[in-house]
């Protein structure tokens, strides 16, 4: 089946860096890919929706200036989590689809100190 | 807007042993439903789904059942197997499932069977 991988899986950083986490799909192209967050024993949140060639679709509460998508690909989504604090310490999870199954990624952990 | 509750865990059962866990949701419209999988160390894998009431989905000998009257979607299987232990999400999709559809999950149910 249709595989999402993710760079990269454990990420510890300091406080005030900017990290760059990314997803691709390894056997399909996929115009739209969604970002998750995950906290501990608690839900997936979509944090927004990554659109290939254009600017990505944000979550009602998502700082798009923090959290940076580019879509550059058809293959190729990325997050990058600007000046990191460690409450943006969590799981992150991406996501594509095709043929309308959704396929997700390994996660990143990103541990913000 | 729309939500996704199901039960909490962790629920640990015994090898043979029959599973249910609840899911209830609240949505406008006619949602698609779906059981997601977390086994550990890998990424959510789709389990099976429901795109209308009365369907039901089934998969690997776990079953669920769309029930529009109740807004229910639990999940069952008859006899539980040590490799079923994993993280189980409910979720649902508002409207019809596309592409780009939004996916909307529970808060996962942790389930550990014991030999």
């Amino acid at each position: 089946g249709a595989v999402v991988s993710q760079h990269p899986s454990r990420v510890i950083c300091k406080s005030g860096t900017s990290v760059k986490i990314e997803c691709r799909s390894l056997d399909f192209q996929a115009t739209t890919m969604f970002w998750y967050r995950q906290f501990p024993k608690k839900s997936l949140m979509l944090m927004a929706t990554s659109n290939e060639g254009s600017k990505a679709t944000y979550e009602q509460g998502v700082e798009k200036d923090k959290f940076l998508i580019n879509h550059a690909s058809l293959t190729l989504s990325t997050l990058t989590v600007t000046s990191a604090h460690p409450e943006d310490s969590s799981f992150y999870i991406c996501s594509a689809r095709e043929n309308y199954k959704e396929f997700f990624g390994p996660g990143t952990r990103l541990t913000v100190l | 807007g729309d939500s996704v509750t199901q039960m909490e865990g962790p629920v640990t059962l015994s090898e043979e042993a029959f599973l249910t866990i609840n899911c209830t949701y609240t949505a406008t419209g006619y949602p698609s439903l779906f059981w997601y999988v977390q086994y550990p160390g890998e990424g959510l894998q789709l389990l099976l789904k429901a795109t209308k009431a009365d369907d039901k989905g089934s998969n690997k000998g776990f079953e669920a059942t769309y029930r529009k009257e109740t807004t229910s979607f639990h999940l069952e299987k008859g006899s539980v197997q040590v490799s079923d232990s994993a993280v189980y999400f409910c979720a649902l999709s508002s409207g019809e499932y596309s592409s780009a559809s939004k996916i909307i999950f529970g808060s996962g149910t942790r389930l550990s069977i014991r030999p």
